[in-house]
C-alpha cells in the first residue's frame, strides 16, 4: 500500500517567514495531491490541491510543487501569520483504490508574532 | 455541515457496548469513507464505499462494521471487539475530486 511521510513533524517560524512542509509517498501512479489544514477539534479543511499533470500551483501565500519523478510534493507558506498556525496534512490519493486519501501524519506549525 | 451531517458530536460507550455513529450527506455524492485519528496522529481510514450496497476495509477494520443501504447514509458501528475506541472519527464524502468532511464524532470509553 501507499506510504506517507511528512517532513517536519513540528515547524516553528516567526510571522512574516515562509514556511515549508515536505511529503513523500511510495505509489508513483498517485494521481492528486491535496493538503488540509486542522485545527484543534475541528475537521481537516482543503487549502490546496494539484494534480498529476501539473507541476506547480499558487493561490494567493500558499502554493504547492510536485515532484513525480522523485515521488514528494511540498507546499509553501509565504508571509506567514498567527492564524496560519494549525496542523497540516498531505494525502496523496493511489490510483483505483476507491478514491480514498492517504493522510501523512502532521506537521504541527506555529507561527509566532 | 456543508452537506455531511455526523451525529452525535460527543459519545461515551462503556465497555462491552457497541454504538453506531452516524453520517449522512445530502451532496448526491457516491463515494463516502469513515476515518480514525487519535491525538498528535494523521487520519487513518477505516472503511470506504464506492455504490450503495458496496464497500471495503480501510487499513483499521477490525472491530469495526459499516452499511450503504442507501446513497444518502454510511452508519459506523464500532463493536465491543475494538478494545481502543477513544478517538475522533470522521466521515467524508467524495464526487471526483472533490472530498467533504463531516465534523467529526469524539468517542470516548468510560
Amino acid at each position: 500500500g501507499e506510504n506517507v511521510e511528512q517532513h517536519p513533524s513540528t515547524l516553528s517560524v516567526q510571522e512574516g517567514d515562509s514556511a515549508v512542509i515536505k511529503c513523500t509517498y511510495s505509489d508513483s501512479a498517485s494521481n492528486y495531491f491535496p493538503w488540509y489544514k486542522q485545527e484543534l477539534g475541528k475537521r481537516p479543511q482543503l487549502i490546496i490541491d494539484i494534480r498529476s499533470n501539473v507541476g506547480e500551483k499558487k493561490d494567493q501565500r500558499i502554493a504547492v510543487t510536485l515532484n513525480k519523478t522523485a515521488k514528494h510534493f511540498s507546499l509553501h507558506i509565504t508571509e506567514t501569520q498567527p492564524e496560519d498556525s494549525a496542523v497540516y496534512f498531505c494525502a496523496p490519493r493511489p490510483e483505483n483504490q476507491g478514491g480514498k486519501l492517504i493522510f501523512g501524519q502532521g506537521t504541527e506549525l506555529s507561527v509566532k508574532p | 455541515d456543508g452537506g455531511i451531517t455526523q451525529s452525535p458530536k460527543y459519545l461515551f460507550r462503556k465497555e462491552g457496548q457497541n454504538v453506531t455513529l452516524s453520517c449522512e450527506q445530502n451532496l448526491n455524492h457516491d463515494a463516502m469513507y469513515w476515518y480514525r485519528q487519535d491525538p498528535g496522529q494523521g487520519l487513518r481510514l477505516i472503511y470506504y464505499s464506492q455504490i450503495v450496497n458496496d464497500f471495503q476495509k480501510g487499513d483499521i477494520a477490525e472491530g469495526y462494521s459499516v452499511s450503504r443501504e442507501k446513497k444518502e447514509s454510511f452508519p459506523l458501528t464500532v463493536t465491543s471487539a475494538q478494545k481502543n475506541p477513544t478517538a475522533f472519527y470522521l466521515c467524508a464524502s467524495r464526487q471526483a475530486y472533490g472530498y467533504t468532511f463531516g465534523s467529526g464524532t469524539r468517542l470516548t470509553v468510560v
